[in-house]
């Protein structure tokens, strides 16, 4: 069964920095894309980054692009986010997404639950 | 950066009926847009990519159309698990990967 685990989510400064993780399994890791996809409390849905499955490929909304960074452990099935810069508009829930294929599709069969980033003061 | 306009915001209709929603593009995407469902309190789900194409478990009662700037999400019928809000998706001239506003489909 593929499960992605969100996790390093939390209460922030503005300015301040942040670790994201998601740890997955059920499935071949390295195989695949994954994406960073945001959600404002109350807003619609907002893509972040991804990153392809070799690691070798890492691609940046235009608000997070120097702020943000994507990576990977394939061999700890593992995603990051580090975030750093923090603004209030960052505020989210973010979810981890798995893309059907190596390369990034943004077709993402699997969803994380989702970790909530709280920037305030 | 391609902007998606879903329209309408809120459809409002019965369980059995039939529910039209779409997307349109600022410029063209070709056909690689896709459909997400979202529910309360859940994480996206995967309904339609490519357009046309449903993915894996998706009943038939839901489909996709159109190529160019205008797309359709079709719900034939209806079921009560479907009221829900729906968001497409382009990733034809990305970076970035841009989503429409979404459209609520509520019960009448």
């Amino acid at each position: 069964e593929v499960q992605l685990l969100e996790s390093g989510g939390g209460l922030v400064q503005p300015g301040g920095s942040l670790r994201l993780s998601c740890a997955a399994s059920g499935f071949s890791f390295s195989t695949y894309a994954m994406s960073w996809v945001r959600q404002a409390p109350g807003k619609g849905l907002e893509w972040v980054s991804a990153i392809s499955g070799s690691a070798g490929s890492t691609y940046y909304a235009g608000s997070v692009k120097g702020r943000f960074t994507i990576s990977r452990d394939n061999s700890k099935n593992t995603l990051y986010l580090q975030m750093s810069s923090l603004r209030a508009e960052d505020m989210a829930l973010y979810y981890c997404a798995k893309d059907r294929s190596a390369g990034v599709a943004a077709t993402w069969d699997y969803w994380g639950q989702g970790t909530l980033v709280t920037v305030s003061s | 950066e391609i902007v998606l306009t879903q329209s309408p915001a809120t459809l409002s209709l019965s369980p059995g009926e039939r529910a039209t929603l779409s997307c349109r593009a600022s410029q063209s995407v070709s056909n690689y847009l896709a459909w997400y469902q979202q529910k309360p309190g859940q994480a996206p789900r995967l309904l339609i990519y490519d357009a046309s194409n449903r993915a894996t478990g998706i009943p038939a009662r839901f489909s996709g159309s159109g190529s160019g700037t205008d797309f359709t999400l079709t719900i034939s019928s209806l079921e009560p698990e479907d009221f829900a809000v729906y968001y497409c998706l382009q990733r034809s001239n990305w970076p970035p990967l841009t989503f429409g506003g979404g459209t609520k489909v509520e019960i009448k």
